[in-house]
Parts: C-alpha cells; structure tokens; sequence
C-alpha cells in the first residue's frame, strides 16, 4: 500500500522562476489538498479537488498560484514569477469521500521550496 | 477565522515521565484530528475524534475531545525518545468544509 507520494522532495530556485511540483495521492482517494507551511506554523490550506473538481481556494493562493487536476489522479502546483515568501513546504494530502463523518487526510513528505 | 490554540508550545521532558498537550478554540469543530510530524517529513494521523467527551487510545497515547467540541488533549504516558516530534491539532470547522485548520504545534523532546 503507497502513501501519498510529492516530487520533487527539494526545489531551490532563483527569484523570479517558475515551478512545477507533482502530487500522487493514495491511489482509492478521490480527494486531494495542497497546504503551505513555514517555519514555526502549522500547514494552512490552499485548495482541494474532488476528482478533477477543484472547489476550494484559499486566499492564500495568489494569482500567480495555479493547481490542477486534470484526470482526477495526480495534481500539480505550479508557482509562477516566485518570490522569496513562497519558500515554504508545500505539503499534499488526500482522503477518501464518505469513509466518516469526516475525511481523514494523510498526508505526503512535502516539498521543500528554497526561492533564493 | 476559526483558531486552534495549542501548548505549550515547547516541552522538554526526561524519557518514562508523562505529558498532557492542549489544543483549544473559540469555535466548535466537527471533528478534530491529532497528527505528528518530524523534521522534514510531512505529518502521520494519529486518531481522529469526532463525539463531545469521546476518549481515543493509542498505546501510550491517549486523547481527548471536550463535551462542547472546542478543545481536546492528547496525554502520553511513560514517554520515549521515540514521542519525539511536533504535535499538530486540526480541526474541521463545520458540515460541507474540508479544509483542515491546524494549530501551530507543540514541539516534544524526550530526552533519554
């Protein structure tokens, strides 16, 4: 049984780059988020799919955010033009609909986004 | 904006004492869901407790919802080096939200 897999594990880049990281979640779960976290903070939401319906966004995800979900598998979070605020883990979860009365996320390793 | 408290923040503890963390809110939540999370990884479910009152083990570990839904505990017995790692509490705010609110974490060591 895989857990949610997110590549690349590390990404540096210069100000101003565009990046593209990749979600796989747990393979049943048609539910998929993306989270951002900074030192020192718990994860805060960024947007969710449910298959390759995305229908939640946070205002944290500014305009030079964009996620996809085009087969209702994998996602990406592609960041454009990226600023030094941006360095954070940007974290993957997924769930399965209807298991409880809630999901139950679980979580991927993250990928650790250094914008220099 | 619904708020998660946790503390402490920081707690440092020799291996074999126990602990009591605190995740605490304004708001009523659905469900809360207990996670921890080590340097670099991202975080492990731990339990997920959904009734007011409902008491969860897990092993040396065991938590806690409050009768109205707005706080809980996690309360870890004969700790081990092992327990060591940040200690994330997450709530879903109400019917028709997925989105989780994390609390920023307690931060355990257990020194051997």
């Amino acid at each position: 049984d895989t857990g949610v897999s997110q590549n690349p594990r590390h990404k540096i880049t210069k100000r101003g780059q565009n990046v593209t990281f990749r979600c796989d979640p747990i393979s049943e779960h048609n539910r998929l988020y993306w989270y951002r976290q900074t030192l020192g903070q718990g994860p805060e939401f960024l947007t969710y799919f449910q298959n390759e319906a995305q229908l939640e966004k946070s205002r944290l995800l500014s305009d030079r955010f964009s996620a996809e979900r085009p087969k209702g598998s994998f996602s990406t979070l592609e960041i454009q033009r990226t600023e030094q605020g941006d360095s954070a883990m940007y974290l993957c979860a997924s769930s399965q609909q209807g298991g409880l009365v809630i999901d139950e996320q679980y979580f991927g390793p993250g990928t650790r986004l250094t914008v220099t | 904006t619904q708020l998660l408290e946790q503390s402490p923040q920081f707690l440092s503890i020799q291996e074999g004492e126990n602990l009591t963390v605190y995740c605490n809110s304004s708001s009523v939540f659905s469900s809360l869901q207990w996670y921890r999370q080590e340097p670099g990884e991202g975080p492990v479910l731990l339990v997920t407790v959904v009734t007011g009152g409902e008491v969860k083990k897990l092993k040396r570990l065991t938590f806690q919802f409050g009768d109205a839904r707005k706080d809980s505990s996690l309360h870890i017995t004969a700790a081990q080096p092992g327990d060591t790692g940040l200690y994330l509490c997450a709530g879903v705010p109400g019917a028709g939200s997925y989105q989780l609110t994390f609390g920023k974490g307690t931060k355990l060591s257990v020194i051997p």
